[in-house]
């Protein structure tokens, strides 16, 4: 299994509130990915890192925020929660540029209520 | 604008039997398309994936099938077993110049395999 871990695994939080999830790996991998999934639409990339301080937006990126100071570490943070933002959230890493399999950590299950 | 597709949202087959997921794609960029499982309360974990330069690939009891002129992939899996049961997400990216690894999902089915 990849070393990938995710933190918290649960929150409930309220609407407006700031929240920020942790992704940590352990493989030294160069690519990191932010996902949500949501019932209807499979998983969706909100933002992904190719390097230290390199981010990029993915395609449901309005209002998140991300930033990684490390390798190991990807954090993705929501700066006014809101409802719609009721998700769970997948982090994945990928290592070679020649390789195109993603792989997943256990996922963050977000309330906002 | 779904990129790709999977409108089969759930599948029930029967044990030994052979189960056929489908996958459609709009965009003729996407050269690279993989297959992910995902138990409930898990990560997606990759299953098998295929170039565009193929159009079949095979491991185990999964193959998974391209036909580039219908933009439609298949995954098989002979025999079905109950511990197959799971949804199934096909997924496609486009090399491109930097080859970031952005993957489009689709919806996802969700596939009963009964004893």
């Amino acid at each position: 299994d990849a070393g990938i871990t995710q933190s918290p695994r649960h929150k409930v939080t309220e609407t407006g509130t700031p929240v920020t999830l942790r992704c940590h790996q352990t493989e030294n991998h160069r690519y990191m990915y932010w996902y949500r999934q949501d019932p209807g639409h499979g998983l969706r990339l909100i933002h992904y890192s190719y390097g230290v301080k390199d981010t990029d937006k993915g395609e449901v990126s309005d209002g998140y925020s991300v930033s990684r100071s490390k390798t190991e570490d990807f954090l993705l943070t929501l700066e006014s929660a809101t409802s719609s933002q009721t998700s769970v959230y997948f982090c994945a890493i990928k290592g070679a540029v020649a390789v195109d399999e993603q792989y997943f950590g256990p996922g963050t299950r977000l309330t906002v209520t | 604008d779904q990129q790709v597709k999977q409108n089969s949202p759930s599948l029930s087959v029967q044990e030994g039997r052979i189960s056929i997921l489908n996958c459609d794609y709009t965009n003729s960029m996407f050269d690279y398309f993989l297959w992910y499982k995902k138990y409930p309360a898990e990560g997606p974990t990759f299953l098998i994936s295929i170039s565009s330069i193929k159009d079949k690939n095979e491991d185990g009891r999964f193959t998974v099938f391209l036909n580039k002129s219908a933009k439609h992939l298949s995954l098989h899996i002979v025999p079905s077993q109950p511990g197959d049961s799971a949804v199934y997400f096909c997924a496609a990216s486009g090399r491109g110049s930097s080859n970031t690894g952005k993957l489009i999902f689709g919806q996802g089915t969700t596939l009963q395999v009964k004893p």
